[in-house]
């Protein structure tokens, strides 16, 4: 089955303690997105990858770092995460260009005390 | 600037209702897409229509229908007779062709929670 997949699912966590959010797609794209959703917002851009070793800002990258190794999996670093990054995060794929709609994972809640 | 409005933060109605969801959007480019997606309550994001800009004919799927109209530079989507499972938050959201290329960025509107009461 066709699918992004992130973990974990739901987390919570303290202040300043490292944690990685996993993703993973097996659909083979090349662009990977991460998002994260906050009310009244909508879905904001994080970071994106074009390809293997391909990775850049995308409108609210603060605190966050990613790293595409491989072409299938699309880890979110927060480094030292602090409560304003509690938030809903999404993990995206896509092939091709912006004809094709990204495939969402099913999203990971992060609650950052 | 590009940008996607949803005006309407939340709307209820009564089962068997007809109801419609709207998006504006903003853009300065010829070529882009236009999206929505469904949220329902169990979160993860539901792709279900995607529409370029050259092609301005209405779509029907089943109870969902997508009226996209350049002029007005709206892309409404309308459920008739709603049920309690279409009750979710409904994303719309835009794809600039130029400038997805190169940033995979899609722009959304920051939704309509739609409930629908039995």
């Amino acid at each position: 089955e066709a699918q992004v997949t992130q973990n974990p699912r739901y987390l919570i966590t303290v202040t300043g303690k490292k944690l990685t959010v996993t993703c993973s797609q097996n659909m083979n794209h090349e662009y990977m997105s991460w998002y994260r959703q906050d009310p009244g917002l909508g879905l904001r851009q994080i970071y994106y990858s074009m390809n293997v070793e391909v990775t850049d800002k995308g409108d609210v990258p603060e605190g966050y770092k990613v790293s595409r190794k491989e072409k299938r999996n699309f880890p979110l670093i927060l480094e030292s995460p602090s409560p304003n990054q509690t938030s809903l995060y999404f993990c995206a794929s896509r092939l091709g260009q912006g004809a094709q709609p990204q495939h969402f994972g099913d999203g990971t809640r992060l609650s950052i005390l | 600037a590009q940008k996607v409005t949803q005006a309407q933060t939340e709307i209820s109605v009564v089962e068997k209702e007809d109801v419609t969801l709207d998006c504006v959007y903003e853009t300065r480019d010829t070529t882009y897409y236009l999206f929505w997606y469904k949220q329902p309550p169990s979160g993860e994001l539901v792709f279900l229509i995607r529409r370029n800009s050259f092609d301005e004919q209405n779509e029907i799927s089943g109870r969902y229908s997508w009226n996209f109209q350049k002029s007005t530079s709206s892309f409404n989507f309308t459920i008739t007779a709603s049920q309690v499972v279409d009750s979710a938050v409904y994303f719309c959201a835009l794809s600039e062709a130029e400038i997805s290329y190169n940033t995979d960025k899609l722009i959304f509107g920051t939704g309509t929670r739609l409930q629908v009461f039995p």
